[in-house]
Parts: structure tokens; C-alpha cells; sequence
């Protein structure tokens, strides 16, 4: 079945750092991809997305590219802010539709 | 700004006690969720709607129940909560569950849920 595996955290950075955080999936087919945040007390929201190979999903000075090669989703930003610490989940959905299946979620501490 | 709410942010109630959690979107979106959420570990679906057509998860426990008395509204009744059901509920709306296309889902802040 289809699945999502994330790097574990937590991360923790210091502002203006560099972020990766890894995610690999496996699925079926060409899955869509996304990358969820969620701060403290709030629900999901929706940081970007990528539908079909080689594209790039950007929002807020992240990104992240569809690696149908590698499998992978990995999200980076150049300069991290404290504003940033929250939990980022990955999530695909397969060919076929339906369900969101989530990554475990990578929490992240930027430190000032 | 088109959202999707819900009622209320925080919600206790007492073991055994029914309780009902209230989701409503201005999305217009076909297909309402609903998740349980437990300390940040990632949403699990507990069942959705298409239009009226409810889609039950398999491991949904059956203490579990919604309604969708219309497009904008949905309910989680939660008949005789337990401790082990205090969590984060996460209502979520998307436009369609079309095969081959992506499709975004648009969450609610979530209730958080206190049994005592």
C-alpha cells in the first residue's frame, strides 16, 4: 500500500539556518505530494503541493521537488525564522483518488 | 474569506457522556473529513463524506458517529467517550475525490477534546 516516511525530529536550528527535512514515499502510479504545517493548537495547513514529476511546490520561501527517480519530497528553506517552528507533515494521495496518507510529522524548534 | 470552522476550539466533557463536535465550510466542497488527532502525531481518518454518502474506516470504533444534515454542515458524535478518546479532532473539507487528479484538503482549526 501507499505510505510516506519522514525524518525524524525533532529538528532543532538556530534563525536563518538552512532546513531539509527528508521524505520518501512509496506509491503506485504518480501520487500527488504535499507538505502540511501545523503550528501549536491550530489545525493543518496546506504549505504546498506538486502533482506530476519534476514539478516544484513553493509557498513562504519553501520548497519542494518531485522526485519520481528517488521517490522523494524533501522540503528545504533557505533561511528559517523562528516563526517557523511548528510540525510539517508530508502527504500524498494515490492515482486512484481518495485517502491523505501522512508522513509521522517532523516537529521544528528555530531557536533565536 | 471562504473557511471551514470549528465549534467549539475546546470541549470537555465527562467519561461516558455524549458529546457533539460541529464542523461548517463556506468551500462548498463536496467531501467533508473528519480526523483524530493524538500530541502531534499524525491525523487519523475516521470517516468522510461524499456529498451524502458516508465512508466509514474500517478501525473506526462504532462509539464514533457523523451526521451531514446539508453541504455546509457536518457533526462527530462521540456516544459514550472514553479517557483514550481525549485528542484533537480535525474537520476537513476538499472539492473532489476524482480519480487521477490531485485534490487539497482545507482543515479546521480543530477542538481540542478533555474527557474526565
Amino acid at each position: 500500500g501507499n505510505s510516506v516516511t519522514q525524518m525524524e525530529g525533532p529538528v532543532t536550528l538556530s534563525e536563518e539556518a538552512f532546513l531539509t527535512i527528508n521524505c520518501t514515499y512509496t506509491a503506485t502510479g504518480y501520487p500527488s505530494l504535499f507538505w502540511y504545517v501545523q503550528y501549536p493548537g491550530e489545525g493543518l495547513q496546506l504549505l504546498l503541493k506538486a502533482t506530476k514529476a519534476d514539478d516544484k511546490g513553493s509557498n513562504k520561501g519553501f520548497e519542494a521537488t518531485y522526485r519520481k527517480e528517488t521517490t522523494s519530497f524533501h522540503l528545504e528553506k533557505g533561511s528559517v525564522q523562528v516563526s517557523d517552528s511548528a510540525v510539517y507533515f508530508c502527504a500524498l494521495t494515490g492515482n486512484q483518488g481518495g485517502k491523505l496518507i501522512f508522513g509521522q510529522g517532523t516537529e521544528l524548534s528555530v531557536k533565536p | 474569506d471562504a473557511m471551514v470552522i470549528q465549534n467549539p476550539r475546546y470541549q470537555v466533557t465527562q467519561f461516558g457522556k455524549p458529546v457533539t463536535l460541529s464542523c461548517s465550510q463556506t468551500l462548498n466542497h463536496n467531501v467533508m473529513y473528519w480526523y483524530q488527532q493524538k500530541s502531534s502525531q499524525a491525523p487519523k481518518l475516521l470517516f468522510h463524506y461524499y456529498d451524502k454518502d458516508f465512508n466509514n474506516e474500517a478501525d473506526t470504533p462504532d462509539n464514533f458517529q457523523s451526521r451531514r444534515p446539508n453541504t455546509s454542515f457536518c457533526f462527530l458524535d462521540i456516544r459514550s467517550p472514553g479517557l483514550g478518546d481525549a485528542a484533537m479532532y480535525l474537520c476537513a473539507t476538499s472539492r473532489d475525490l476524482t480519480s487521477g487528479s490531485s485534490y487539497e484538503q482545507y482543515f479546521g482549526p480543530g477542538t481540542r477534546l478533555t474527557v474526565t
